[in-house]
């Protein structure tokens, strides 16, 4: 079985700072996917980055990266130059290479402060 | 990127009726959608795995015959609360992985929030 922790409940940044979320996984699998989630307060949960396992190089997508570390199953999101509208939940995740087992983390709630 | 929707996005119902919630993947066909269950400020819940023309797979704890699923065609998956009661109150998330595309990314409907009374 997989498990996924994020160990920051809450976190804030003040606007244009950049601010590190933590996510530790454990998992079986040899080759697995990590992806970041973002639920702003429309609930809506939007896709913000994934990384393969088996990929060495970190993704990453306009502002938003990830420090992936497999042997230390650590798998955090950088976000620079944080704006107002990257105030959300966070929940890091993680899927199996059968594609089966899509396991949530419990979330980092992110304030921006102005 | 690929959209899922839901309807309806909220419904308030008595105790005792059922509640039908649909889940749509609109420029994709979805050979896979998920149904989670999440409570207030807590995190996604898979329920269960929706096949396209076969039964669901229902998680642990999961009663199959209080929440009935449906997925009759790549673009539809339907999930209905029956004889719903005031526990069965939360929001409702469907999600659907892309056959064709990021198989393995899987793209969220917007929600449906469903308070039992």
């Amino acid at each position: 079985a997989q498990t996924v922790t994020q160990s920051q409940p809450e976190m804030s940044v003040q606007e244009a700072e950049t601010v590190t979320l933590s996510c530790t996984y454990d998992t079986s699998e040899s080759d697995y996917y990590l992806f970041w989630y973002k639920q702003p307060p429309s609930r809506q949960m939007i896709l913000v980055i994934r990384q393969e396992a088996y990929k060495q190089q970190n993704a990453t997508e306009n502002r938003f990266s990830v420090n992936f570390q497999k042997a230390a199953k650590s798998f955090s999101l950088k976000i620079s130059d944080s704006q107002l509208g990257d105030a959300a939940m966070y929940f890091c995740a993680c899927l199996d290479n059968y594609g089966q087992n899509f396991v949530f983390g419990p979330g980092t709630r992110l304030s921006v402060l102005p | 990127g690929a959209v899922v929707s839901q309807h309806p996005s909220r419904v308030i119902c008595k105790s005792g009726t059922s509640v039908k919630i649909e889940c749509r993947s609109l420029d994709f066909q979805a050979t896979t959608m998920f149904w989670y269950r999440q409570f207030p400020k807590q995190s996604l819940m898979l329920m269960a795995t929706s096949n396209e023309g076969s039964k669901a797979t229902y998680e642990q704890g999961v009663e199959k015959d209080k929440f009935l699923i449906n997925h009759a065609s790549l673009t539809l998956s339907t999930l209905t609360v029956t004889s719903a009661h005031p526990e069965d109150s939360s929001f409702y998330i469907c999600s659907a992985r892309d056959g064709g595309g990021l198989q393995e990314t899987q793209y969220f409907g917007p929600g449906t929030r469903l308070l039992v009374l």
